[in-house]
């Protein structure tokens, strides 16, 4: 079974408003990525984080990486239509090859 | 277009029918990954190879689950007696292995929708 969690599992908003999706792992991550999945598309790679605590920004976009390497969080400020979406962890453990993805953020923006 | 392609785009079947899908990476990547996603659902990890190594199953691989990467370029993924439990999409993805210091970022095809009835 997957053993990345995410939470929300839906999130509806107003454009303009913040939204946050948090993602929690039963183990200690190698590393975690973070994916965007349109509706009727695949997953797109948006970022990956490697080291405790790091932080990083794209445009309206913040992502985090937990201290303990077990959690990270993805916040968009401002949301727009454009963000629209499912939205991804995947985690490698330490131990194997496979990226294990959670269940996703599915990000619904209204005007 | 040089990204991941899959082949089908769509596959209807029967219960009890074997089905094939294949692969085509992104040509200098050698690794490669398959997934099986249903709906509300993230990608579930099925199986990787490293050139044509196939270095990790998924323990919920049933053996009726086989693939193949010969010569470490496309790959295969057959499902055989076809379950209507199967129904889904199945991903393939690719990334070029930097040292298992680095995890590159996992290039996805659009996918094979998989249909058993």
């Amino acid at each position: 079974g997957q053993q990345v969690m995410q939470i929300p599992q839906y999130q509806h908003v107003q454009e303009g408003e913040d939204f946050t999706t948090y993602c929690n792992s039963s183990t200690t991550l190698s590393n975690i990525q973070w994916y965007k999945q349109r509706p009727g598309g695949h997953p797109v790679f948006l970022i990956q984080l490697v080291k405790s605590g790091e932080v990083k920004k794209q445009k309206r976009l913040t992502f985090q990486f937990g201290e303990a390497k077990k959690n990270s969080s993805l916040h968009i400020t401002a949301t727009q239509t454009t963000d629209v979406g499912t939205y991804f962890c995947a985690g490698f453990l330490n131990s194997g090859y496979a990226l294990n993805f959670g269940k996703g953020t599915s990000l619904l923006v209204t005007p | 277009d040089t990204g991941v392609s899959q082949d089908p785009r769509h596959k209807i079947t029967k219960r009890g029918q074997n089905v094939t899908f294949r692969c085509d990476p992104i040509s200098e990547h050698n690794r490669l990954y398959w997934y099986r996603q249903t709906l509300g659902q993230g990608p579930e990890f099925l199986t990787y190879f490293q050139n044509e190594a196939q270095l990790e199953k998924s323990r919920l691989l049933s053996d009726r689950f086989s693939a193949e990467r010969p010569k470490g370029s496309f790959s295969t993924l057959e499902i055989q007696r076809t379950e209507q439990g199967d129904s889904a999409m199945y991903l393939c993805a690719s990334s070029l292995a930097m040292g298992r210091a680095y995890n590159s970022p996992l290039h996805f095809g659009n996918g094979t929708r998989l249909t058993v009835t």
